[in-house]
């Protein structure tokens, strides 16, 4: 079955301690992005991959790091994770950039940070 | 810098009323636009997408939706809503001149329908 999945699902930590969420998509896709959600503010992207070891800054970026090793994997990274990243996180990824293919979702990943 | 509104933030209906949601973007270009649905507990799922064409754009279970180009609006409809439709909207916007596959989303609209 084609989908991207995110690992964990849930995730309660304390300020500082570092974290990392896994995102994994088994359709061979080119293009890969991290969104977080926040009530009354939508989705905004944080961090975006064109391909392995092409990566790019979202509307976002500040307090997290990505990194692209692998075609199907693109991690999300807190260093030091602060309460202001409690949200929810959204993992995405579609076939190729800049061609307007259809973006898939991850199931999402909610985080508290206390 | 490209945004996107959805004007309505909280919609509540019977089941067989009908729905119109608003959405309006501004970016001057070439756009492709997507409204996605979020049921609870659920991850972001496509309804429809408009990338060039017929501006009438019909998608998954009964939605529709009209792109507008001189009101720069993609509103989302929907003739006769079910219970099963409760959930959130949102609508979405790409710029493919800028060759990412950014969207930039709406801050999304809660329906709410009761049977």
């Amino acid at each position: 079955e084609a989908q991207v999945t995110q690992n964990p699902r849930y995730l309660i930590t304390v300020t500082g301690k570092k974290l990392t969420v896994t995102c994994s998509q088994n359709m061979n896709h080119e293009y890969m992005s991290w969104y977080r959600q926040d009530p009354g503010l939508g989705l905004r992207q944080i961090y975006y991959s064109m391909n392995v070891e092409v990566t790019d800054k979202g509307d976002v970026p500040e307090g997290y790091k990505v990194s692209r090793k692998e075609k199907r994997n693109f991690p999300l990274i807190l260093e030091s994770p602060s309460p202001n990243q409690t949200s929810l996180y959204f993992c995405a990824s579609s076939l190729a950039p800049g061609r307007t293919y259809e973006q898939y979702f991850g199931p999402g990943t909610r985080l508290t940070v206390t | 810098a490209q945004s996107v509104s959805q004007h309505n933030h909280h919609v509540i209906l019977s089941e067989a009323a009908s729905l119109e949601l608003g959405c309006n973007y501004s970016y001057g270009g070439t756009v492709n636009l997507f409204w996605y649905v979020q049921y609870p507990g659920q991850h972001l799922q496509l309804l429809l997408k408009y990338f060039s064409g017929d501006p009438l754009v019909k998608g998954i279970k009964g939605f529709e939706a009209e792109f507008i180009k001189s009101k720069f609006s993609f509103n989302l409809r929907k003739p006769s809503v079910q219970w099963s439709d409760t959930a959130e909207y949102f609508c979405a916007v790409n710029a493919p001149s800028y060759n990412t596959d950014k969207l930039i989303f709406g801050t999304g609209t809660r329906l709410q329908v009761f049977p």
